[in-house]
């Protein structure tokens, strides 16, 4: 199974911008990469997805590169409550089944 | 508040206990699943249902045992458990359906889980 890469940490000031790495070098054809986080004491939650073009929603934006080898999460102006881990996040549906393939995540700080 | 709930929120059992966690969307979803998030491990997907059918299981022990009654329902029954398996055990849901790999699943708040 394709596997992520990312950081064990970091650390951002509040309302300056964030870039999350994660390193997918060997992801197949068919993986969507999404990231989730994890707020505490909270369950994971949905942030963005996409395949091969640049993705924008409200909470942020996703770059992928064009081997989509390796992608970044980019929080446009960080605020206290984006403190979270991330995860970047292989999906894959073969044959009806779910295959999914967790980071160990990225544990943002936001200081004040 | 994602729509999906999970009780109980806490729970502690002994390894001889027999006990559920109980899982429910109200969200119209087909697709359920487990997850267990142990400490500095990254989340484990443990089993898939799909429209009622249990399309994954990560070889996970037959310790856990799922159910899914109707696809607004997901149960895990626990039994003979090792303290290993203390964990925050954690469901989820989505549309389902041949398109997986581009659903937004939602996760409920999970069961902190404690085996003595």
């Amino acid at each position: 199974d394709a596997k992520t890469t990312q950081p064990n940490s970091m650390e951002s000031n509040e309302e300056e911008p964030v870039h999350l790495p994660c390193n997918h070098s060997t992801i197949s054809g068919t993986d969507y990469i999404h990231w989730y986080r994890q707020l505490p004491s909270q369950g994971p939650e949905y942030v963005i997805h996409g395949l091969t073009s640049n993705v924008n929603n409200r909470m942020a934006s996703l770059a992928i590169a064009e081997d989509r080898k390796s992608s970044t999460l980019i929080l446009h102006r960080a605020t206290l409550r984006d403190a979270a881990v991330y995860y970047c996040i292989l999906r894959r549906s073969q044959g009806g089944s779910e295959k999914l393939v967790f980071g160990k995540g990225t544990k943002l700080t936001v200081n004040p | 508040e994602t729509g999906v709930t999970q009780t109980p929120r806490h729970l502690v059992m002994g390894m001889t206990n027999k006990k559920s966690l109980k899982c429910e969307q109200h969200l119209g979803h087909n697709a359920m699943y487990w997850y267990k998030q142990s400490a500095k491990k990254p989340l484990e997907l443990m089993f898939v249902y799909n429209f009622k059918e249990q399309t994954e299981n990560n070889s996970v022990p037959s310790r856990f045992s799922p159910e899914c009654p109707n696809s607004s329902h997901l149960f895990l029954h626990l039994h003979t458990l090792q303290p290993e398996d203390s964990a925050l055990y954690l469901c989820a849901s989505s549309r389902g359906g041949a398109k997986q790999s581009t659903d937004t699943q939602y996760f409920g708040p999970g069961t902190r889980l404690t085996v003595l």
